[in-house]
């Protein structure tokens, strides 16, 4: 069965570096998405793409964030000068179409657990 | 989005049936009902969904209440594996450009007991 893949599993970064977090979405999918989920804490919208372009972003999304699909197959989001408050869990989720109705399934991969230290 | 509560766990036992319960009150006319869930150390995974009636798929059941203010997912034969956060999400239908995010709330913490 496809599926959303994550790289890396784990990042250790310093406070003030750039990270990147790398997707790779379900091959036919349209629609990208990234949540985060800080310890304990809930699941959280970050941003969605389409068409490359963003559609949607949270307020969390801030100018330290940006996203892009590089080729037909990435979808990355970095994150400028990262801040102690940015360690989570970063997850992407891509789905086929918006879906009429609001009837679209997003399929989440494993998530990329983000340490600033 | 409108709000949805759920209890904050729930306990059963292998191999018998679960009811998740899902109150959502203020649930517009426009509103899907989908269930999500949250495995250990691993990202949100779609359960089901519906609108006003009920729903079967290979997973689980949806039951939706009549005047569709509450809702109760149904895993009728519960294993370790279920063991899980489940969420309930409501998903507005919005022809003209709703939002495609999905809005976590805490869910429901289920333990499966052997």
């Amino acid at each position: 069965e496809p599926e959303v893949t994550q790289t890396p599993s784990h990042q250790v970064t310093q406070m003030g570096q750039e990270v990147i977090l790398r997707c790779v979405p379900i091959s036919n999918h349209l629609y990208f998405y990234w949540y985060r989920q800080i310890l304990g804490q809930k699941v959280e919208f970050l941003v969605s793409f389409y068409n490359n372009e963003i559609s949607e972003k949270s307020e969390i999304f801030d100018d330290q964030f940006s996203v892009e699909r590089p080729d037909g197959s990435n979808f990355t989001l970095k994150i400028r000068s990262t801040k102690l408050e940015d360690s989570a869990m970063y997850f992407c989720a891509s789905s086929e179409k918006k879906g009429i109705g609001g009837t679209d399934t997003q399929y989440f991969g494993p998530g990329t657990r983000l340490t600033v230290l | 989005d409108a709000k949805t509560t759920q209890p904050n766990s729930m306990e059963s036992n292998e191999e018998e049936p679960v009811h998740l319960p899902c109150n959502h009150s203020t649930i517009s006319g426009t509103d899907y009902i989908h269930w999500y869930r949250q495995l250990p150390s691993q990202g949100p995974e779609y359960v089901i969904h519906g609108l006003t009636s009920n729903v079967n798929n290979r997973m689980a059941s949806l039951a939706i209440a009549e005047d569709r203010k509450s809702s109760t997912l149904i895993l009728h034969r519960a294993t370790l594996r279920d063991a899980a956060v489940y969420y309930c999400i409501l998903r507005d239908v919005g022809y003209g450009g709703a939002t495609n995010k999905l809005i976590f709330g805490t869910g429901t913490l289920l333990a499966v007991q052997p």
